[in-house]
């Protein structure tokens, strides 16, 4: 069974350029979720979707960050403009269905992400 | 307060030593815990899964739940230099999936 699939797998972009991140989920995941990950820190929830809908997007600055799934399949998420602040790993995870009690998140390599 | 503590190491044992990992959570309402492994420069992968207080064993891994203290172990036996990586912990809430994560522990097994 083949895994998430993120790409690129580094980026480094100057302050206030803008940057995009894809995610391709493992087949037949309804469920996708963007997390980033700042060094030292564990991962913190930015959106999830269920199909091509949002779940939760609570965490995702949204002045500066966007993300839409528009087929239920892949994902994009943008960063514009980017801030220093915004270098992290952004890691791409995808599980069956949220609504499953014991369905589990798997996660890609992750896209890691410098700002200058 | 960070809704779920974890000491951030590093650990350093050496092969074949017993080790213990931890967290601690405030919000009662987290119902679902779970252990996951990242090795560097890769994603998280689950290493543990469990709900119910007590222990979950799984090869030299155990789980260990008291939710009566906020409180979650990973014992890891007859550690192996293969095993180090950063440790995270991550619980939900009995609705939905989204995880929140500790800070995660980093693990060194020297041989």
């Amino acid at each position: 069974e083949a895994g998430v699939a993120q790409s690129p797998r580094y980026k480094i972009i100057e302050k206030r350029q803008s940057v995009a991140f894809w995610c391709n989920p493992i087949s037949g995941h309804a469920t996708l979720y963007w997390y980033q990950q700042i060094l030292g820190q564990g991962p913190k929830l930015l959106i999830q979707f269920q199909n091509n809908g949002v779940v939760d997007d609570s965490q995702l600055p949204k002045d500066r960050f966007s993300a839409e799934r528009l087929k239920g399949v892949d994902s994009t998420l943008k960063i514009q403009p980017a801030k220093l602040e915004d270098s992290a790993v952004y890691l791409c995870a995808s599980s069956l269905d949220r609504a499953w009690r014991n369905t589990e998140a798997f996660f890609g390599q992750g896209t890691r992400l410098t700002v200058v | 307060q960070k809704e779920v503590e974890q000491d951030p190491g590093p650990l350093s044992v050496p092969e074949g030593a017993i080790v213990s990992l931890n967290c601690t959570y405030s919000n009662s309402a987290f119902q679902y815990f779970m252990w996951y492994r990242q090795y560097s420069r890769k994603g998280p992968e689950l290493l543990m899964y469990t709900y119910s207080s007590g222990n979950k064993e799984d090869g030299r891994f155990t789980a260990q739940v008291d939710k009566s203290s906020k409180y979650i172990s990973l014992f890891i036996r007859d550690s192996q230099p293969s095993d180090s990586a950063t440790y995270l912990c991550a619980m939900r809430y009995n609705a939905g999936n989204m995880l929140t994560f500790g800070g995660g522990t980093r693990l060194m097994v020297k041989p």
